[in-house]
């Protein structure tokens, strides 16, 4: 099986900053990435897939890049209503795997 | 619009069985492959089971491989996730999620989720 390591596991940052989150796949993917982002108490929603994709509605602040092993989900300048837990996903086989997750949240 | 509504969820003792539902609507289900995927309280999301859109290919997690068995009816727009042999770390959020047009593997869009709680 694929294993996805993301990191960090959390972050604080502030309005406006730019964060980036990586992922790590244990081999190589090509660009058979998603990412999502669950807010508080809600299900998980697709951000990204193919690695830098946008999902239709998704604010143009986040972005992605990558292929192979490691990937980056960006977001250019946080705003209050992106505090949630992003979570990368391997698309490559089955089975899914996704990467433990990474806690964002407003300093 | 697209909605996926779980249904079935409970408290249910260990080694006992459990039926889940999953009612789609606002597209073609029988064009769609469909998955289940199950998140532990204060986890994050586990794949379980992929579905293709005929039915004739199923895939497993190794953790459920023997106990779950996925189906799907689509003269009857459902789909189904019979559990068996319940253990206690089954304990989770259920949510079906349909695979995305071409890329069956991408789960574009997730239903409410139902718990499932296994405990003496």
């Amino acid at each position: 099986d694929i294993q996805m390591t993301q990191s960090p596991s959390s972050l604080s940052a502030s309005v406006g900053d730019r964060v980036t989150i990586t992922c790590r796949a244990s081999q190589g993917i090509s660009n058979f990435l998603a990412w999502y982002q669950q807010k508080p108490g809600k299900v998980p929603k697709l951000l990204i897939y193919a690695a830098a994709t946008l999902q239709s509605g998704v604010p143009s602040r986040f972005s992605g890049s990558g292929s192979g092993t490691d990937f980056t989900l960006t977001i250019s300048s946080l705003q209050p209503e992106d505090v949630a837990t992003y979570y990368c996903q391997n698309l490559n086989s089955a089975p899914l795997t996704f990467g433990g997750g990474t806690k964002v949240e407003i300093k | 619009q697209v909605q996926l509504v779980e249904s079935g969820g409970g408290v249910v003792q260990p080694g006992r069985s459990l039926r889940l539902s999953c009612a789609p609507s606002g597209f073609s289900f029988s064009s769609f492959a469909m998955h289940w995927v199950r998140q532990a309280p204060g986890k994050g999301p586990e794949w379980v089971t992929l579905i293709s859109y005929d039915g004739s290919n199923k895939y497993y997690a190794d953790s459920v491989k023997g106990r779950f068995t996925i189906s799907r009816d689509n003269s009857k727009n459902t789909l189904s996730l019979q559990m068996n042999s319940l253990r206690a770390d089954d304990t989770a959020v259920y949510y079906c999620a349909r695979g995305a047009t071409g890329w069956e593997l991408l789960l574009d869009h997730w239903g409410q989720g139902t718990l499932v709680t296994v405990s003496s």
